[in-house]
């Protein structure tokens, strides 16, 4: 079966602190990977994505991901935490045709 | 642009009721998706469109479930008798279908409450 598994429901982090949201994905072969960013009673917005160019991926806001084959995961970082970070993260991954997203990931962002 | 415009916004409807919400998806784009938020269950593909066409749809949870894309500018979806457990967000993405990297673009979703 193919899924996308996000480990932590809910992460705590104080302002100005490293963020780490962990994802793992279940494929046979290397999906298109993807972060995005749900702020409350928004829709989800792209944060990046993973297209088998570098393993290395910068998005917006400070965010950036790196895809490890290896241990078949896309953890989401981001060096120093805002308090406007404060969201629901979703990882999602598109084998072929077939598209699928993590539980999500809640943050919060202590002052 | 004006990115994909969801309506309505928020809805509420009693048992048994019929429900549609409606989705434009940007225009240009080839693939449009029906997603289902909840706390339970996440964020759920109901289904997905490429070119107008149903392409998966085994996500839809039953019979009473039921999309349309008419034409490549709007799409409904249709709960027809509506239940309680199908309240949630509906949220409708489309996207420019040209490679495997393609990014989905979200509408701000229907709030659905069945009383």
């Amino acid at each position: 079966a193919q899924s996308v598994t996000q480990l932590d429901s809910h992460v705590s982090v104080s302002e100005g602190t490293p963020v780490l949201l962990r994802c793992n994905y279940s494929s046979s072969y290397s999906p298109s990977l993807f972060w995005y960013v749900q702020h409350p009673n928004k829709g989800l917005q792209l944060l990046l994505k993973y297209t088998s160019a570098a393993t290395l991926v910068k998005g917006i806001n400070g965010f950036e991901a790196e895809f490890k084959k290896s241990e078949t995961s896309f953890h989401l970082t981001k060096p120093s935490a805002h308090m406007s970070d404060a969201a629901e993260y979703f990882c999602g991954a598109r084998p072929g045709n077939q598209f699928y997203f993590g539980t999500g990931t809640s943050l919060t962002v202590i002052p | 642009d004006a990115g994909v415009i969801q309506s309505p916004r928020h809805e509420v409807t009693e048992m048994g009721q019929e429900v549609t919400l409606r989705c434009k998806p940007i225009s240009g784009h080839n693939s449009l998706f029906w997603y289902r938020q909840t706390m339970m269950r996440g964020l759920e593909l109901l289904i997905y469109f490429n070119n107008n066409v149903p392409i998966d749809d085994s996500g839809m949870p039953e019979d009473r479930f039921s999309a349309k894309m008419p034409n490549a500018s709007f799409s409904t979806l249709k709960i027809q008798p509506s239940e309680p457990r199908d309240s949630a967000v509906y949220f409708c993405a489309s996207s420019l279908l040209r490679d495997r990297g393609e990014t989905q673009y979200f509408g701000p979703g229907t709030r659905l409450l069945v009383l």
